[in-house]
């Protein structure tokens, strides 16, 4: 059974930097062909895709935030890290894990984490 | 980067068939996946690989890729089938992992 579950601060403020904690079971990150991304919801509106690692830790960023951002993995934790630079308002969103068996979709989710920005 | 556009909403009677689409430039070329999300949850993946589904999911979804449209299609429509879906393709561009908006379906 694949199970996913995020974790960090529910409530940052502006400029500061996110750090979440993606902590999984049921499946290996260093078997062939398996990522863990991540994607937020602002409250009230559609999905936005953040990042991926790959099992081979090959990354891929959404260009649009790619600067503010780092993905990194430890396999022997079995656990994903995102952290995200120079947090604002807008940031604020359900921020969500997943697991994707071929890193072209996600087949199991997180519960997900929601991350206020407010000073 | 690539778009993919989904009516806003989408309407059914129970016991209907409801069609979600999911525009994109020639989208027949690339996998659509589907996801079912109810209020105050994460996402389910309904469909992937176009018209595969998930362990689970009712034969009552269906889907299909065509040209510059996906479609996915709930038969039967039932009032748990309120939620709002997204697709969703994997684009070998700088922006690899693209959603839709997202349709709200509402069970008249």
């Amino acid at each position: 059974q694949i199970t996913l579950k995020e974790s960090g601060p529910t409530l940052v403020k502006p400029t500061q930097t996110l750090t979440l904690t993606c902590t999984f079971s049921g499946f290996s990150l260093s078997t062939s062909g398996v990522g863990v991304g991540w994607i937020r919801q602002p409250p009230g509106k559609a999905l936005e895709w953040l990042a991926l690692i790959y099992w081979n830790d090959d990354k891929r960023y959404s260009p649009s935030l790619k600067s503010r951002l780092t993905i990194t993995k430890d396999t022997s934790k079995n656990q994903v890290v995102l952290t995200m630079t120079n947090m604002d308002p807008v940031d604020t969103a359900t921020y969500y894990c997943a697991h994707s068996p071929y890193g072209d979709h996600y087949l199991f989710w997180g519960q997900g984490t929601l991350v206020t920005v407010s000073s | 980067s690539y778009v993919l556009t989904q009516p806003p909403s989408v309407s059914v009677a129970p016991g209907k068939t409801a069609r979600i689409t999911c525009g994109g430039n020639n989208i027949g070329s690339k996998s659509v996946h589907w996801y079912q999300q109810k209020p105050g949850q994460a996402p389910v993946l309904v469909i992937y690989y176009d018209s595969d589904r998930p362990s689970g999911i009712p034969e009552r979804f269906s889907g299909s890729n065509s040209g510059n449209t996906a479609t996915l299609t709930i038969s039967r429509v039932e009032a748990g089938d309120e939620a709002d879906y997204y697709c969703q393709v994997w684009d070998s561009s700088s922006d690899p992992w693209v959603f839709g908006g997202g349709t709200k379906l509402t069970v008249l």
